[in-house]
């Protein structure tokens, strides 16, 4: 069946370091992956996201890259800050509207020291 | 702002109870979904549904159903709870023309 599997659970960088989270989907028809953060004791937000149209979509801080061929897609974020600590999941799609579901990752556990 | 509220935040059930889980949303958004969050599982689709009293099933259905007789609600019922069913249990909501999917607070229920 579907599934999106998401690498590493955690993840610990020092305050200014460059983090990398990557995700791998099977399903082919996926084109829509958003990613989203979960701070401690609060609900998942959006953050970014990309349809399979695009390579890349930057925003800030805050980068996404997709390989349509490999099947996988990557969160990048630059100058790490305490405030980025939380857990972030990827998820792919076949739509971003409509009766299309999420399929989700396990989550990576993102730890930014000072 | 949108809003996604549950009914509780925290809730204490037996083993065999009848559970109720509410959700309502306040930005008339046509689709709404139960996910449950476990540690080292991420968040997996319980139901989801994509107008008022249409559901489909989702990942994990086994033990649960769900209502939807008003497009701002969504309820999330255990039937005869269990133990396995202790979770986090998130609900969300999204307009048919995409865009953000966006969570409530979360209830995290413990089955005893």
């Amino acid at each position: 069946g579907e599934n999106v599997e998401q690498h590493p659970s955690t993840l610990s960088v020092q305050e200014g370091d460059s983090a990398v989270i990557k995700c791998t989907y099977s399903d082919s028809a996926s084109n829509y992956f958003p990613w989203y953060k979960q701070e401690l004791g609060k609900r998942p937000q959006l953050i970014i996201d990309i349809r399979s149209n695009v390579g890349e979509k930057k925003d800030q801080r805050i980068a996404v890259t997709l390989n349509k061929t490999a099947k996988h897609f990557s969160l990048h974020i630059t100058e790490t800050q305490p405030e980025d600590s939380a857990v972030y999941f990827c998820a792919a799609s076949k739509g971003a509207s409509g009766t299309y579901k999420y399929i989700f990752g396990t989550g990576t556990r993102l730890k930014v020291l000072a | 702002d949108v809003k996604v509220t549950q009914s509780s935040r925290y809730l204490v059930k037996r083993t065999g109870e009848k559970v109720f889980l509410e959700c309502v949303q306040d930005m008339d958004h046509e689709n709404m979904f139960w996910y449950r969050q476990d540690p080292g599982l991420g968040l997996r689709l319980i139901y989801f549904s994509y107008d008022v009293k249409m559901k489909e099933k989702g990942d994990i259905p086994e033990g649960y159903s769900v209502s939807r007789e008003k497009k701002e609600r969504f309820s999330l019922i255990l039937e005869s709870a269990s133990t396995n069913q202790t979770s986090m249990y998130l609900c969300a909501s999204r307009r048919t023309g995409g865009g953000e999917q966006y969570f409530g607070p979360g209830t995290r229920l413990t089955v005893t």
